[in-house]
């Protein structure tokens, strides 16, 4: 079946901009997660949603940074006047979700390669 | 969550088991162990995770300290596939964040 899918798989940008990623999780997670990945480091968690709220925001870094899931399954990242330190590689993950155990696996996306030049 | 520690780097040989491992010391009774690998330009892939009892998967197994201060994760038989950066993690819950370190970068020979 079809996986988690991001797009667009690069985006190059020129600092101040504003950019949107978008994430298509797997059908029926209720759970959708945003990591964002610099180079040589594991990825870092930036928001949780559970269907259309978000439940877990601690991780966005400043309020530059918007994440939305109007409808509970697609998702977009919005980073306004970005900054050469945004650059990383953003990836979208997606789970079952709820609290009775079937949510230990995240499905991953391969990610939007974000470049701030 | 809880830290773990773990080797920067390892190496393997093809068709050989390896056996990684993962330090937990400060691990609550609650935390689920969690491992994720990832393969060069590639989102992070489930592994495998356990809370008390050893568990075996089709990819992998995983080992759990009687104290469970520490874990190891064995792949019975590595192949260039399985060359990654493997995350040990800890998890309160079965939902919410994934907290990555720094992980284990497995090098495998041919």
């Amino acid at each position: 079946g079809a996986g988690v899918s991001q797009t667009p798989s690069n985006k190059v940008t020129e600092k101040g901009k504003y950019v949107e990623l978008r994430c298509d999780p797997i059908s029926g997670h209720t759970a959708l997660y945003w990591y964002r990945q610099s180079l040589g480091q594991g990825p870092e968690f930036l928001i949780y949603f559970q269907g259309t709220g978000a439940a877990d925001d601690s991780g966005l870094p400043n309020d530059r940074f918007f994440a939305v899931r109007p409808e509970g399954s697609v998702s977009t990242l919005k980073i306004q006047r970005t900054e050469r330190g945004d650059s990383a590689v953003y990836l979208c993950a997606s789970s079952p979700g709820g609290a009775r155990g079937s949510g230990h696996e995240q499905f991953f996306g391969p990610g939007t390669r974000l470049t701030v030049l | 969550d809880a830290k773990t520690t773990q080797p920067n780097s390892m190496e393997s040989n093809e068709e050989e088991p390896v056996h990684l491992p993962c330090n937990h010391s400060t691990i609550s009774g609650t935390d689920y162990i969690h491992w994720y690998r990832q393969l060069p330009s590639q989102g992070p892939e489930y592994v495998i995770h356990g809370l008390t009892s050893n568990v075996n998967n089709r990819m992998a197994s995983l080992a759990i300290a009687e104290d469970r201060k520490s874990s190891t994760l064995i792949l019975h038989r590595a192949t260039l596939r399985d060359a990654a950066v493997y995350y040990c993690i800890l998890r309160g819950t079965s939902y919410g964040k994934l907290t990555f370190g720094q992980g284990t970068i497995l090098t495998v020979h041919p």
